[in-house]
């Protein structure tokens, strides 16, 4: 089952924009990743948030983290087309044993030249 | 320092038949993760393998089975192939005691099942 949900589905922006895309969750968590995917190829982990955590920034990235509203949101500041992927959030719920990451189903960012 | 291998890339079974794949985890990992990702959907987990053992499972039936190795080293097999089981299977390997670190994905093993 999904337990992040992604906002929105798909993102066309100019190079040079920001990109602005959220995520929203169910259940209690421990951390939230965020993760991006080129075309058919395998997941690159972008930046991750804890509960306890509000914001952080990892270079051109930010994300934000409301625990009360359970959402998130990765900002990409001045776009480039190399930036055009699917970007997924995940979240790692509380469990007893080794964590595991529940993702949500993608947006898809395109970044026109 | 390798990251996660995946072999093979792309495979064509029909249904019935039984595939595995294989999956090497980054050096100094020693927790493997498998999820599946249809087309157009977000990856959704399997199963994690730690210590050689089963430690956690996702809504799966059990046609989909694993093992890990001394090495680490991984396999996923499924059984009785359905044409829904079409999709990219990843990898994902990480460090136990970190418990809430990152994932660091391979590129993956396409199944296409006609």
């Amino acid at each position: 089952s999904q337990q992040g949900e992604e906002d929105p589905q798909a993102l066309s922006i100019q190079e040079g924009e920001n990109a602005t895309m959220n995520c929203s969750y169910k259940t209690s968590i421990n951390n939230l990743q965020w993760y991006r995917q080129n075309s058919g190829r395998g997941l690159v982990h972008l930046i991750l948030i804890r509960s306890n955590e509000r914001e952080k920034h990892s270079g051109r990235l930010r994300v934000t983290l409301d625990t009360s509203k359970k959402s998130s949101s990765l900002l990409i500041t001045a776009s480039r087309a190399a930036d055009t992927a699917s970007y997924f959030c995940a979240t790692d719920t509380i469990t007893g044993a080794n964590s595991k990451l529940t993702f949500g189903k993608g947006i898809t960012l395109s970044v026109r030249p | 320092d390798a990251g996660v291998t995946q072999s093979p890339t792309h495979l064509i079974k029909t249904r019935g038949q039984q595939v595995t794949l294989r999956c090497s985890p980054k050096s100094g990992h020693d927790t493997v993760s498998w999820y599946q990702q249809a087309l157009g959907q977000g990856p959704q987990f399997i199963f994690q393998y730690y210590e050689e053992e089963e430690r956690q499972r996702g809504n799966f039936p059990d046609r989909f089975s694993g093992h890990q190795f001394p090495n680490y080293s991984s396999e996923l097999n499924v059984n009785a192939l359905l044409l829904g089981d079409s999709a990219l299977y990843l990898c994902a390997s990480s460090l136990a005691v970190l418990r809430t670190g990152e994932l660091f994905f391979g590129e993956g093993s396409r199944l296409t099942v006609l």
